[in-house]
């Protein structure tokens, strides 16, 4: 079964206090890893897709790398606006009994104080 | 951009009464949706997973005669929690998927209030 977990549950920072969320995953064959960020009340917004190990993406100040067990999501200088929930999900594969299908990690609430 | 739009964004219903959600895709043709459900703090839990034109697939524990998932276009799907009881009270998200694509883009969710 698929599963991801991810770490910490909470984060609070400082604004301009960089900082990193895990997202550890176990997956019959990873056919892509999604971060999205969720406001209160909103459905995900999408950010990032990775597809193998060694990859990174970046978006303003995010940068998304993966290895074949774990996601980080590297936040630099956040500011406040950057406070969301943020949600890694894995989708396994062709041949598993998932395929296609998304699995997502409980998320990580981040706070940026001014 | 992928645009999703979902509606209602809020609804309050009485016990026993349906209500249907709709989502579309506005700028692309989906040809895969998703319905989730997310209590609160929760993660997201699929419920269903509909191809147009094809029924529904639904997860494990799901009752496909409570919630009725249609997706006859490739711009709308629908899904009608019926007879629907306070324990339905959720909020419950759709996404959409283009034909060969791995991204899923997300409506902005429907808070089911049952009363």
């Amino acid at each position: 079964e698929d599963q991801v977990t991810q770490s910490p549950e909470a984060l609070r920072l400082q604004e301009g206090e960089s900082s990193s969320l895990n997202c550890s995953y176990t997956v019959s064959g990873l056919r892509g890893l999604f971060w999205y960020r969720q406001d209160p009340g909103k459905g995900p917004e999408f950010l990032f897709t990775l597809y193998s190990a060694g990859e990174e993406k970046e978006k303003e100040r995010l940068k998304a790398t993966l290895t074949k067990k774990e996601s980080f999501l590297h936040i630099t200088a956040p500011k406040p606006e950057d406070s969301a929930t943020y949600l890694c999900a894995v989708q396994a594969g062709a041949g598993g009994t998932s395929y296609g299908k998304l699995t997502f990690g409980q998320g990580t609430i981040l706070t940026v104080h001014p | 951009g992928a645009v999703v739009s979902q509606h209602p964004s809020r609804v309050i219903c009485k016990s026993g009464t349906s209500v249907k959600i709709e989502c579309r895709s506005l700028d692309f043709q989906a040809t895969t949706m998703f319905w989730y459900r997310q209590f609160p703090k929760q993660s997201l839990m699929l419920m269903a997973t509909s191809n147009e034109g094809s029924k529904a697939t639904y997860e494990q524990g799901v009752e496909k005669d409570k919630f009725l998932i249609n997706h006859a276009s490739l711009t709308l799907s629908t899904l009608t929690v019926t007879s629907a009881h306070p324990e339905d009270s959720s909020f419950y998200i759709c996404s959409a998927r283009r034909a060969g694509a791995t991204e899923a883009f997300f409506g902005q969710g429907t808070r089911l209030t049952v009363v």
